[in-house]
Formats: structure tokens, C-alpha cells, sequence
């Protein structure tokens, strides 16, 4: 797989329900950071963590990062209709370098 | 709160056209990046800029892409002779100083090269 893979690429669930995406890597980075993407509009920011970090919450988020077997996790609790969106991990690689290397996605729909 | 702003929001053109897009990052943002998203694909790193130079690119941003910072507020990307290929969401991005960074993202300026 390539750096930066998400999975599942599609997800539909109740509101309310939780919502957990996954995202693996293959390279070392510095940070990982995961966005929201609205059908056809920008990235928002949602948390970044860094590689010594372990978990991390913000919100009703919660992201975890395995450096060991390269994943992250990103959990959306209590899900919202408004929390239907595109979801990219894009990581940061640990080369002093700031290119962002995104991952394919996970849409989400969240069913109200 | 502060955002990347990006004009315009949609742009067409003719291929073999020269483009220019533009992007007014965050006042006290240092770093400034463009990326792009064909329709459907990943997002894609094409170059970052730091203290009026260029401090990465990757192989897309070839001779015919070129950025500027022409003003103290403005980022550009220039496509010098724009391809059918060159259609995709160019978004600009910025960050602070500083060794691990959020990127700030705007909304994205839609090219059609028809």
C-alpha cells in the first residue's frame, strides 16, 4: 500500500453511532495529521500528533498513533450529520522536510 | 479566526493558457505551499515556499509551474502553458515557524483546462 492509506474507504452510520477510520504508513515521520474535507471544498485541520505522542483527544476526536506498526486511528464519538465529510491522515515526514503526504480518504456518511 | 484565502474559487481556461492563482496565507504564517487534487485522487504536495525561495518541491512542479510572493500578503502559482492534465482543485496552504506544524488549508481554486 502506499503511504498514507485509509481504511475503510467508506463508511455509513447512524448519528450518534461512533465513527473510527484507520490509516497506515509505510515511511518515518515527525507528525501525523488528519482532515476534514466537505464535497468539493477545503481541508480543515482537524489534530495533528506527534511521533512520540501516543493519543490524543480534541473535541468528540480521539486519534491514536502506533509508530511501531506505522497506523493511526482517528475516532469521531457521538457522530453528528454535520461530521458527513471526507476524512485524509496526511503525514509529516521525520526528514526536516514539510511536504504532506496525504492518504486516499475515508468518506463518511453519517445517517441521520 | 485567521484563514488562507484563494482566488478565484473557479477558474477555466484553454489549454496552452497561463494561469495564475492566487492566495493570501495567514499574517504570521512564514511557510507557504501549494497542493492539488484531481478529481477523486489524493491530495498532492507540489512545492512549499519559505523566505522567498523555494524550499521543496516534488516532480509535478515542473518548468512550467512557477510561485511567487510578489507582495508582503500574496502567493501565487503560475501554470505557464496549462494542459487538459492540469484540471484539479489547487489548493494553498501555510504554517508557522517551527519544526512540527499544523498546515493551514483554503478553499481551493477549481481549474478547468478545456
Amino acid at each position: 500500500s502506499q503511504q498514507g492509506e485509509e481504511d475503510p474507504q467508506a463508511l455509513s452510520i447512524q448519528e450518534g453511532e461512533n465513527a473510527t477510520m484507520n490509516c497506515s504508513y509505510k515511511t518515518s515521520i515527525n507528525n501525523l495529521q488528519w482532515y476534514r474535507q466537505n464535497s468539493g471544498r477545503g481541508l480543515v485541520h482537524l489534530i495533528l500528533i506527534r511521533s512520540n505522542e501516543r493519543e490524543k483527544h480534541s473535541g468528540r476526536l480521539r486519534v491514536t498513533l502506533d509508530t511501531s506498526k506505522k497506523s493511526s486511528s482517528l475516532l469521531i464519538t457521538a457522530s453528528r450529520a454535520a461530521d458527513t465529510a471526507s476524512y485524509f491522515c496526511a503525514t509529516g515526514p521525520d526528514t526536516g522536510r514539510r511536504a504532506l503526504t496525504f492518504g486516499s480518504g475515508t468518506r463518511l456518511q453519517v445517517q441521520p | 479566526e485567521p484563514e488562507v484565502t484563494q482566488t478565484p474559487s473557479h477558474q477555466v481556461t484553454q489549454m496552452g493558457q497561463e494561469v495564475i492563482l492566487r492566495c493570501v496565507p495567514i499574517s504570521n504564517h512564514l511557510y507557504f505551499y501549494w497542493y492539488r487534487q484531481i478529481l477523486g485522487q489524493k491530495v498532492e504536495f507540489l512545492v512549499s515556499f519559505y523566505n522567498n525561495e523555494i524550499s521543496e518541491k516534488s516532480e509535478i512542479f515542473d518548468d512550467q509551474f512557477s510561485v511567487e510572493r510578489p507582495d508582503g500578503s500574496n502567493f501565487t502559482l503560475k501554470i505557464r502553458s496549462t494542459k487538459l492534465e492540469d484540471s484539479a482543485m489547487y489548493f494553498c496552504a501555510s504554517s508557522v515557524q517551527g519544526e512540527v506544524t499544523e498546515a493551514f488549508f483554503g478553499q481551493g481554486t477549481r481549474l478547468t483546462v478545456v
